[in-house]
């Protein structure tokens, strides 16, 4: 198993551009999210979903969108990209919603925006 | 709402030390706890977890455990080593909602 991947690893954007991080995972796992690192401020939810056609806001979704066409894919869409959204993002997924479950993360993605 | 309460770092010890990282937590129901390490330049990884009141999660010489009369879950390994440096996260999970991390510490251990 590959377990969660990420592409890009390294991103640098200018502002207004948009850009889509990609995310998969080979675990047959219901639940992905999507996270970002900022210093100081631990890991903060942007979205999430529970299954394939089924996606939900976290915790600072604005300027970002995500879709879940299969169980395998949940990329992450920056639609105009701000100086804000520069930060390193992590991709997690694991098998079902239950509170037991261990979560996996990807390897992430460090973007910059100038 | 949930939430997770770390200490703050960073946290700066010699090998073989003992390291104590504590955390808390605010949550309405029953939760897992878990904590994560991030080595430089990686994801987060599962450490360790634990799934009911009183139980001890272990992994690589590290132990918590699941204190629900102090709502804590406290980090400890008695030896430290420099392999040990990195981002230690504490997080909840609450049934049909998404984990809830804590803002890390940063542990440096140096020889």
């Amino acid at each position: 198993n590959a377990g969660v991947t990420q592409t890009p690893k390294f991103q640098v954007l200018k502002t207004g551009q948009s850009m889509t991080l990609q995310c998969a995972q080979d675990m047959n796992h219901e639940y992905m999210s999507w996270y970002r690192q900022d210093p100081g401020m631990g890991l903060r939810l942007i979205h999430y979903s529970v299954g394939a056609g089924i996606t939900d806001q976290g915790e600072v979704p604005n300027g970002y969108n995500v879709s879940r066409s299969t169980t395998e894919d949940f990329p992450l869409r920056l639609l105009s990209a701000a100086p804000s959204q520069t930060s390193v993002y992590f991709c997690a997924s694991k098998y079902a919603t239950v509170s037991t479950d261990t979560q996996y993360f990807g390897p992430g993605t460090r973007l910059t925006v100038l | 709402g949930d939430s997770v309460t770390q200490m703050e770092g960073p946290v700066t010890l010699s090998e073989e030390a003992f390291l104590t990282i504590n955390c808390t937590y605010t949550a309405t129901g029953y939760p897992s706890l878990f904590w994560y390490v991030q080595y430089p330049g990686e994801g987060l990884q599962l450490l360790l977890k634990a799934t009911k009141a009183d139980d001890k999660g272990s992994n690589k010489g590290f132990e918590a455990t699941y204190r629900k009369e102090t709502t804590s879950f406290h980090l400890e390994k008695g030896s430290v080593q420099v392999s040990d440096s990195a981002v230690y996260f504490c997080a909840l999970n609450q049934a049909g909602t998404a984990l809830i991390f804590g803002k890390g510490t940063t542990l440096s251990v140096s020889s």
